[in-house]
């Protein structure tokens, strides 16, 4: 079955360093999201892609986050400066158009 | 906007038995609804949809209601067992694009 594939599982950064989380979508899907969830709580929307552009975005998502698909298969997410409550498990989800939506393992990101 | 809540944080059912997982939307222009089971560190796992002009689908062992006239979504996972243990979110779709999630609903399956 088709899969989403997340790297690294577990990133630990410092406060004001810069991550890269990435991603590899289901290959015949168009659509790319990412998604946080800070420990117990539930998943938030950060941003949708499509054609190569944000399609939508959340508050959440503001000047600190960055999203490239850099070529055919990769979806990153970079996030700068990154702080404390930057702290979650990020997932990445794929889809065709309203339906079939797929997520990864998720990357657990760790600021200390 | 679309604001999605689950009526029970944690549910607990004797192996066997079978449980229900409520879920309540609030936007009626919501057309596409998820259930997800996630495990401890693991990304959110498809179980069953349901589109807008459905009232009921059936799986595996598990059925998802919708009852528009309510805005409310429902799972039935029947004859639980001990591998169903997991949190179950709702998510719910507007014509298309991302997903909003409910707070999740911890189901405990006693042997």
């Amino acid at each position: 079955e088709p899969e989403v594939t997340q790297t690294p599982s577990h990133q630990v950064t410092q406060m004001g360093q810069e991550v890269i989380l990435r991603c590899v979508p289901i290959s015949n899907h168009l659509y790319f999201y990412w998604y946080r969830q800070i420990l117990g709580q539930k998943v938030e929307f950060l941003v949708s892609f499509y054609n190569n552009e944000i399609s939508e975005k959340s508050e959440i998502f503001d000047d600190q986050f960055s999203v490239e698909r850099p070529d055919g298969s990769n979806f990153t997410l970079k996030i700068r400066s990154t702080k404390l409550e930057d702290s979650a498990m990020y997932f990445c989800a794929s889809s065709v158009e309203g339906a079939g939506y797929t997520f990864g393992s998720g990357t657990r990101l760790t600021v200390v | 906007g679309e604001s999605v809540g689950l009526h029970l944080p944690t549910l607990s059912v004797q192996e066997g038995d079978n449980s229900i997982i409520n879920c309540a939307y609030s936007n009626s222009a919501s057309d596409y609804f998820i259930w997800y089971k996630q495990e401890s560190g693991k990304g959110p796992q498809f179980i069953i949809d349901i589109r807008s002009n459905m009232d009921k689908r059936q799986g595996q062992r598990v059925t998802v209601l919708l009852n528009k006239t309510v805005k409310h979504l429902s799972l039935q996972i029947a004859a639980t067992q001990p591998g169903d243990s997991a949190v179950y979110f709702c998510a719910v779709n507007n014509q298309g694009g991302k997903l909003i999630f409910g707070q999740g609903t911890e189901l405990s399956v006693k042997p």
